[in-house]
């Protein structure tokens, strides 16, 4: 079965400083890995995405995620926080199997300070 | 392209009223998805759809009831409201390919409560 979990719930950052947000994930297969953002009363904005091709993705609004399968992460970073960047943060993996739904992690809040 | 439009925004129902969320997308795609998202908790799938004619259960279908007569409309029907159905409802499409489907598309969302 495939999985996915955030390992912070929350991630406070001051504006200008970098952003880590760790997401960990499970899987027999190959898979397929999303970050997307969710701001407050808003829909789910696609980030970026990974789906077997160059393991540094780059995503939006300076956004950038690395897939590690040794160590089956796609940690999502940005090397400068803006205020706008404040939002929930979710990390999806696709199974590749059948139907190919999208698992989700429970979510990471980015807090950023001026 | 309004992309994909979920009405209402906002609702409060009663125990054991029912009611229909509407979602339409405007993309072409062929495939739609329906999702509640818990406090806390990331997206479950309630229902999904393949094409106009042919949808299935998801993960949490219980209490629920999808049709899909067009390619563009998905509407997630709820019968007898419960507490437990509280919750903020996403509408997604995405594209076939090979396999199966591309990056899915969310709508803004509509936040339910039942009382």
């Amino acid at each position: 079965a495939q999985s996915v979990t955030q390992l912070d719930s929350h991630v406070s950052v001051s504006e200008g400083t970098p952003v880590l947000l760790r997401c960990n994930y499970s899987s027999s297969y190959s898979p397929s890995l999303f970050w997307y953002v969710q701001h407050p009363n808003k829909g789910l904005q696609l980030l970026l995405k990974y789906t077997s091709a160059a393991t540094l993705v780059k995503g939006i609004n300076g956004f950038e995620a690395e897939f590690k399968k040794s160590e089956t992460s796609f940690h999502l970073t940005k090397p400068s926080a803006h205020m706008s960047d404040a939002a929930e943060y979710f990390c999806v993996v696709r199974m590749n199997t059948g139907f190919q739904k999208l698992v989700f992690g429970t979510g990471t809040r980015l807090l950023v300070s001026p | 392209n309004a992309g994909v439009t979920q009405t209402p925004k906002f609702r409060i129902l009663k125990i054991g009223q029912s009611m229909t969320l509407q979602c339409t997308q405007d993309m072409n795609h062929n495939y739609m998805y329906w999702y509640r998202q818990d406090p806390g908790m990331g997206l479950k799938l309630i229902y999904y759809s393949v094409g106009a004619g042919i949808t299935d259960k998801g993960e949490v279908p219980n209490g629920y009831n999808v049709s899909r007569s067009t390619t563009e409309d998905f509407p997630l029907r709820l019968e007898l409201a419960a507490p437990s159905q509280t919750s903020v409802y996403f509408c997604a499409s995405g594209r076939r390919r090979d396999g199966g489907t591309d990056t899915q598309y969310f709508g803004p969302g509509t936040r339910l409560t039942v009382l």
